[in-house]
Parts: structure tokens; C-alpha cells; sequence
């Protein structure tokens, strides 16, 4: 069964640094989705891609966040300068066409800025 | 304007008794819904969705959810639990297609679900 695939499972960082989350979509998809949850929270919107821009971003996806599809299989989420509340579980996604798209996840990032 | 609320973080039940996990949304336009389920470690897995045709759907794993526009609601349930049921479980909406909100997932805060052997 085709799945979306994050890596790494796991990410630590210094404060200030910069981190580049993976994620490699279903092959026929063509929305992609980038979603976090801190520790405790709800699951939140951060951005979604289209046609290689940005369709929609939410007011947390600020110019400390930049996405990418570098080579038509992956996906990329850059933090710069990372801060210490940037610590979360961040999950990409990816949907087919049609009226109501069905999302597929991936099994997330842990993030965590020390 | 979307938004979800699941109005149980926590629901404890024994092993083959049934499961009710409750969620109200709140929607500008007819929505679509779901629920997803996560497992430790593990991604998000679509349990089942409501996309405007019959209200009550059934998902994998024997859940069913009813939807009920007069209450604005979408249960989960499922009619006896089993122990790889343990999880957490997220109540979603989407306004569906159009605009630049295509495909957006609003997320409920979510229940953890523990039974009980």
C-alpha cells in the first residue's frame, strides 16, 4: 500500500540552527501539507503546496519556514533559526484530486530545539 | 470558519464493551469529516469519512460514526472494543474544495482512547 514517508524519525537541534525536514509523498499526489503538534496540542495547519507554490500558509508558517519540491519526489520543511518553541511532532501529508480529499500521513518528525 | 471540538480527552472502557468517542463541529459550509487514529509511534491513519452522502459511515476496524447536522455532531463508536483499539483518536474537518483552503484539515484536540483488559 503506497504510504507517505518522513525522515528522519527524529531530530534534535541547538537553538539557532537550521533543520530540514523530508518527506517523500504518495507518487500520483498532488497536494502537499505540512502540519505540527507541540507537545500537548492540538494537530495545526502550517501550509499547503500546489503546483510547486504555496496554495494556502497559516499565520504560524512566518518567514522562519520555507517549503520546497526539489526534484518532484520529495518534500521539504526548512526551519531557520530555530527557537525552542519550534519543538513538535511535525507531520507531512499529501491528497489526490476530488471534491473531498482524503488525506495520507506520514508518521511524523519529532523535533526537538534545545 | 471551521473548527472542531472533541469533548473528551480522555474515554477508559474494558475490552468488549462499546466505544463512544464524542465530537461537535462548527462549520461555514457543508463540511466533510473524519476521523483519524494514531497509534504510539505511528502516523495518522484515516479511520473512516463523511463526504455528504450516507450519514452514517462505516470505517475499518468496525467503527461507525453517525453524522448529525442538526446537532452538529459526528460520533465514533464501535460496538465492542478491543485491546489494538488503545490509541489516539482525532475528529477532522475539511470544507472540501475550492479556493485556497483546498484539502485543509482543521483538527479536533483529540481522545485518548486506553481499554482495559
Amino acid at each position: 500500500e503506497p504510504e507517505v514517508t518522513q525522515t528522519p524519525s527524529h531530530q534534535v537541534t541547538q537553538m539557532g540552527q537550521e533543520v530540514i525536514l523530508r518527506c517523500v509523498p504518495i507518487s500520483n499526489h498532488l497536494y502537499f501539507y505540512w502540519y505540527r503538534q507541540i507537545l500537548g496540542q492540538k494537530v495545526e495547519f502550517l501550509v499547503s503546496f500546489y503546483n510547486n507554490e504555496i496554495s494556502e500558509k497559516s499565520e504560524i508558517f512566518d518567514d522562519q519556514f520555507s517549503v520546497e519540491r526539489p526534484d518532484g519526489s520529495n518534500f521539504t520543511l526548512k526551519i531557520r533559526s530555530t527557537k525552542l518553541e519550534d519543538s513538535a511532532m511535525y507531520f507531512c501529508a499529501s491528497s489526490g484530486t476530488g471534491w473531498f480529499p482524503e488525506a495520507f500521513f506520514g508518521q511524523g518528525t519529532r523535533l526537538t530545539v534545545v | 470558519a471551521q473548527s472542531v471540538t472533541q469533548l473528551d480527552s480522555h474515554v477508559s472502557v474494558s475490552e468488549g464493551t462499546p466505544v463512544l468517542l464524542r465530537c461537535n463541529y462548527s462549520s461555514s459550509y457543508s463540511p466533510s469529516l473524519f476521523w483519524y487514529v494514531q497509534h504510539p509511534n505511528k502516523g495518522l491513519q484515516l479511520l473512516l469519512k463523511y463526504t455528504s452522502a450516507a450519514t452514517l459511515v462505516k470505517g475499518i476496524n468496525g467503527f461507525e460514526a453517525e453524522f448529525k447536522k442538526s446537532e452538529t455532531s459526528f460520533h465514533l463508536t464501535k460496538p465492542s472494543a478491543h485491546m489494538s483499539d488503545a490509541a489516539e483518536y482525532f475528529c477532522v474537518v475539511t470544507t472540501g474544495a475550492g479556493g485556497t483552503s483546498y484539502g485543509k484539515l482543521t483538527f479536533g484536540q483529540g481522545t485518548i482512547l486506553t481499554v482495559h483488559p
